[in-house]
Order: structure tokens, then C-alpha cells, then sequence
């Protein structure tokens, strides 16, 4: 298999916090790891691309210093949205890709994490 | 820039009938065609996915047929169920990590 796992499923944050989100490779080594994030009936937004043991890769416009990606070991990867704003709500979905041992194009999605900032 | 064009935004279908989803991509560097079923509240799952050296693969009730002169895929998703109704998402990438994502397709499948 190739399960991708995301904590927490939902979080309701006030403004102006701080909300770490964990994405994590069950059962295989992921290299790198992906950020999306999806608002209500669009499609996914790549914000930035995470390699193990180096920077992330934003997007062009996804504040780095608001979306800290931190990518410690081949299994996990965070994202922690900083000082937090209504705006900031959406859906972030996590995906992970294969080192080795299978197919290495596929991204494997983690079941997303709902944000609401009050 | 818009670089993988998904259509129709919506579809409905009959319980037994053939769904089709289409796609169509610019970048010729891109090499793998996955399509993603999402349900509302989840994550996509991948569903099938092909490579620009056939030109069909099925699996199961799916099969992607590929254009690669035309850069266009498709998804057809036969003898479609209720179960089928999601959303569907072609994507296209290559080597480099640069997956992009169509708009999606909400199907639904009345019984």
C-alpha cells in the first residue's frame, strides 16, 4: 500500500495563532512531500514542494515565512500556517511520493485537514 | 496558465451508463497522466493512471484512453454507480515534480 496520513482531520483556530499540520508516509520512504491547498469546489493548489533535509519550494505568491515546511525525515513532513487569519481557512491536503520500491511518479494524498480561523 | 484544460465542470449520468471525462494538456514534457477520485471532505485518491507510450489502459470499470498528437486524455468510467459520484481530477507531470491539476469534474451517477 502507500497510505499518507494527516493530523489533525479538523482544526478551529482563533486569529492570530499559530496551527502545525503533520503529514506522514505510513508505509514507504517519501523524499519529497507536496502542499496543496483547495478551496470549496476548485481544484488543488500546489504552495510549495518539501525535500527531505532541505528547503521547501513555494509557489510563486505562498508567503514562505506564513506557511513554515519543515521536512525532517523521510516519513514526515509539517506545515504550520503562522499568525493564522479568516482568510487562511481553507482545506490543506498533504501528498507524498515514493523513494523507491514502487511507482515513483504517483503522489499519494493524505485525507486533508479543514482550517477554520475564527 | 492554465496548463491541463479538464472538461465538462460537470456530469450527470444514468446508473449503468458510460461516464466520459476529458483533458487536455500543453506541455509535451509531461509523462504521466494520473486521474484522482475525491470525495467531499477527503483527500484524492489516485484511480488510474497512464504513460504516452500506450495509448489505453483499463482497470477494472475505468479506462484512460490517450491522444498523445492531440495532447488530449480521457477517463471513462463504464457501467457507472451511484458510488462513482465524486469529483475527478486528470493531473499531468513529469520528472521534475511538476504535477498540474485540471479543474475537476463533479460527476454524479443517479440510480
Amino acid at each position: 500500500g502507500a497510505v499518507v496520513s494527516q493530523h489533525p482531520s479538523r482544526v478551529i483556530c482563533k486569529s492570530g495563532t499559530s496551527v502545525k499540520i503533520e503529514c506522514r508516509s505510513l508505509d514507504f520512504q517519501a523524499t519529497t512531500m507536496f502542499w496543496y491547498r483547495q478551496f470549496p469546489k476548485q481544484s488543488l493548489m500546489l504552495m510549495a514542494t518539501s525535500n527531505e533535509g532541505s528547503k521547501a519550494t513555494y509557489e510563486q505568491g505562498v508567503e514562505k515565512d506564513k506557511f513554515l515546511i519543515n521536512h525532517a525525515s523521510l516519513t514526515l513532513s509539517t506545515l504550520t500556517v503562522t499568525s493564522a487569519h479568516p482568510e487562511d481557512s481553507s482545506f490543506y491536503i498533504c501528498s507524498a511520493k515514493r523513494t523507491s520500491g514502487g511507482a515513483t511518479d504517483t503522489q499519494y494524498f493524505g485525507p486533508g485537514t479543514r482550517l477554520t480561523v475564527l | 496558465q492554465q496548463q491541463v484544460k479538464q472538461s465538462p465542470q460537470s456530469l450527470i449520468v444514468q446508473k449503468g451508463g458510460i461516464s466520459i471525462i476529458n483533458c487536455a494538456y500543453e506541455n509535451t514534457a509531461f509523462d504521466y497522466f494520473p486521474w484522482y477520485q475525491q470525495f467531499p471532505g477527503k483527500g484524492p485518491a489516485l484511480l488510474i493512471a497512464i504513460r504516452p507510450d500506450v495509448s489505453e489502459k483499463k482497470e477494472g470499470r475505468f479506462t484512460i484512453s490517450f491522444n498523445k498528437s492531440a495532447k488530449q486524455f480521457s477517463l471513462h468510467i463504464m457501467d457507472s454507480q451511484p458510488g462513482d459520484s465524486a469529483t475527478y481530477f486528470c493531473a499531468a507531470s513529469n520528472n521534475n515534480n511538476d504535477m498540474r491539476f485540471g479543474a475537476g469534474t463533479r460527476l454524479t451517477v443517479k440510480p
